[in-house]
């Protein structure tokens, strides 16, 4: 089956610093990447979807300079957090789709942010 | 706008007995419904979606345009069903791109 891989798993840091989360299709080229943002149990809310080679679309009220995402390649979208705050601690996952969705998504499993 | 909805936050039923998970859907065309199952400290992974009508792990999903529903069911619940249930949406119009229900946590007692 289609495999998507993120990492890291978990990281904690500082205030005002910088995080960058890989999201990457093991066995499958994704035309399309997606990036969700989940609080403890509450449901997956998308923050922006990402093609490969053009810019990712971001949904309404999530900041683009604040979550940075780059789909370099069919097999890897990379998600920075910069200028981290205690507020962007959170579960982030990733998801890659094929031609259309209607096959469904396959999700990665997730990165823990902890920002002190 | 699209939007789904899973009324029942919490599932709980004896091992053996039937489960319905509820979901209402709303969108302005022809949809792509999911339900997608997260088990404890594991991924979201896909468990069934309506264009296969397929039965998988004795779970089935019936989409009712009329009542814009899809909800899932099994007839006779196992201990090993026990995990976060999402449902949801997908529409051209939106892009494909997914919108989920807030979820149902199934617990099955034995």
């Amino acid at each position: 089956g289609a495999v998507v891989s993120q990492h890291p798993s978990w990281v904690i840091c500082k205030s005002g610093t910088s995080v960058k989360i890989e999201c990457r299709s093991l066995d499958f080229q994704a035309t399309t990447m997606f990036w969700y943002r989940q609080f403890p149990k509450q449901s997956l809310m998308l923050m922006a979807t990402s093609n490969e080679g053009s810019k990712a679309t971001y949904e309404q009220g999530v900041e683009k300079d604040k979550f940075l995402i780059n789909h370099a390649s069919l097999t890897l979208s990379t998600l920075t957090v910069t200028s981290a705050h205690p507020e962007d601690s959170s579960f982030y996952i990733c998801s890659a789709s094929t031609s259309g969705a209607h096959k469904g998504q396959f999700f990665g499993p997730g990165t823990r942010l902890t920002v002190l | 706008a699209q939007r789904v909805t899973q009324p029942e936050k919490l599932l709980s039923v004896f091992k053996g007995a039937p489960v319905e998970l509820k979901c209402n859907y709303s969108y302005s065309g022809s949809p792509e419904l999911f339900w997608y199952v997260q088990y404890s400290r594991q991924r979201l992974q896909l468990l069934l979606r309506h264009i296969s009508r397929e039965s998988i792990k004795g779970f089935t999903a019936d989409l009712n345009k009329g009542e814009t529903s899809f909800h899932l069911k099994k007839p006779f619940a196992q201990e090993e069903d026990s995990a976060m249930y999402y449902c949801a949406l997908s529409g051209q119009a939106a892009g494909n791109k997914l919108t989920f229900g807030g979820g149902t946590r199934v617990l099955v007692k034995p």
